[in-house]
């Protein structure tokens, strides 16, 4: 059974105070580890895909990297407009139209 | 660009009631799923397709059925609404790179 764990269950910062977030994931068959953002009362907002360990992609402050067992979101100098939740979710080869999410992480950024 | 697009935003049912949550996307994606979001839980996966008149139950699918007759739509049924449900449905439209998301619909259970 494919699992995806996330952590911290949420995490306050300061603005430019940079931190990054964990997804724990298991599942045979990677194809594919999502990051999505969501703001209340949204549907989510895709971020990334990443498909293979040592990947790394970015957008403005953020920046999503892999490994064979889990991924990390890192923020950079954080905005309070990057305050959100923050959702992992994993893809099996065998399973395309099915995603597996973690709880999220609730992300607040003070001014 | 509509994307996803879900309808109601907004339900009130009493216990008993049916009703159909309705999802279309115009990106002509073969996969499509719905989802449920409850406190704590994250996003949990009731039905799915992977193309028309092809269907398939997810994590959680007591309660809910689902039919895919065009590519475009894929409409969720609750058939006897019950308190358990009370949730935020999300429909997903999946491309090969990424799926695309619904606005949802929050549905409330008396």
């Amino acid at each position: 059974e494919d699992q995806v764990t996330q952590s911290p269950e949420a995490l306050r910062l300061q603005e430019g105070e940079s931190s990054s977030l964990n997804c724990s994931y298991t599942v045979s068959g990677l194809r594919g580890l999502f990051w999505y953002r969501q703001d209340p009362g949204k549907g989510p907002e895709f971020l990334f895909t990443l498909y293979s360990a040592g990947e790394e992609k970015e957008k403005e402050r953020l920046k999503a990297t892999l490994t064979k067992k889990e991924s990390f979101l890192h923020i950079t100098a954080p905005k309070p407009e990057d305050s959100a939740t923050y959702l992992c979710a994993v893809r099996r080869g065998t399973s395309y139209g099915k995603l597996t999410f973690g709880q999220g992480t609730i992300l607040t950024v003070h001014p | 660009n509509a994307g996803v697009t879900q309808t109601p935003k907004f339900q009130v049912l009493k216990t008993g009631q049916s009703m159909t949550l309705q999802c279309a996307q115009d990106m002509n994606h073969e996969y499509m799923s719905w989802y449920r979001q409850d406190p704590g839980m994250g996003l949990r996966l009731i039905h799915y397709s992977v193309g028309a008149g092809i269907t398939d139950q997810g994590e959680v699918p007591n309660g809910y059925n689902v039919s895919r007759s065009t590519t475009e739509d894929f409409p969720l049924r609750l058939l006897s609404a019950a308190p358990s449900q009370t949730s935020v449905y999300f429909c997903a439209s999946q491309g090969f790179t990424e799926a695309f998301f619904g606005q949802g619909t929050r549905l409330t259970v008396v």
